[in-house]
């Protein structure tokens, strides 16, 4: 079956304590992406990456850090993590095809808790 | 910078009437525009997809959207809501020259019985 993991679903953490949230697709996709979720502000997108080796900022980047290794995965990294952080992080991946004409697939979501 | 901006942050409505969610978004010409749904603790699902083929444009679960140049609009509807369709609802742009997305802040569909 065609799918983004993530893991962990959940995750309750400690101020300053470093995390890695996992993302992995099945699909072949070029591009990945990440997303934060807080209520009212709708989607913020973190970093993407168009291939390994190649990312680039979101309009959410600080705080965060993410590397592109393999095709497949795709992680994100909070070094020091603060309660500002504390959301809803979706991943998503999708085919290449020029700069926006696809659609992406996301993830199930990581509900991250930072005390 | 592109835009794009859901009118409704809530809208209700009864089963079995008609649904309109509204999004409009900040540049006459856009490549592609999408409609996500998100049910409750689930993951962003795609409804349909505007690539220029067709302003009018079908996706699943009965729901479609018109592309309107002129208003620069793409509204969301459904002849007739169900109470399965209660969920929020992403309008999503790319943003023109990068290779970043741009998601309106969400409506939240309420479906009473």
């Amino acid at each position: 079956e065609a799918q983004v993991t993530q893991n962990p679903r959940y995750l309750i953490t400690v101020t300053g304590k470093k995390l890695t949230v996992t993302c992995s697709q099945n699909m072949n996709h070029e591009y990945m992406s990440w997303y934060r979720q807080d209520p009212g502000l709708g989607l913020r997108q973190i970093y993407y990456s168009m291939n390994v080796e190649v990312t680039d900022k979101g309009d959410v980047p600080e705080g965060y850090k993410v590397s592109r290794k393999e095709k497949r995965n795709f992680p994100l990294i909070l070094e020091s993590p603060s309660p500002n952080q504390t959301s809803l992080y979706f991943c998503a991946s999708r085919d290449p095809l020029g700069q926006g004409y696809n659609e992406q697939y996301f993830g199930p979501g990581t509900r991250l808790t930072v005390t | 910078a592109q835009s794009v901006t859901q009118l409704d942050s809530h809208v209700s409505v009864s089963e079995g009437t008609p649904v309109l969610l509204r999004c409009n978004y900040s540049s006459s010409y856009s490549p592609s525009l999408f409609w996500y749904v998100q049910h409750p603790n689930k993951g962003l699902q795609l409804l349909l997809k505007y690539t220029s083929a067709a302003t009018l444009v079908k996706g699943i679960n009965g729901f479609e959207a018109e592309f309107k140049k002129s208003e620069t609009s793409f509204h969301l509807t459904k002849p007739s809501a169900h109470m399965s369709d209660a969920a929020e609802y992403f309008c999503v742009v790319p943003s023109l020259g990068t290779y970043k997305y741009i998601f309106g802040t969400g409506t939240r569909l309420k479906v009473l019985a």
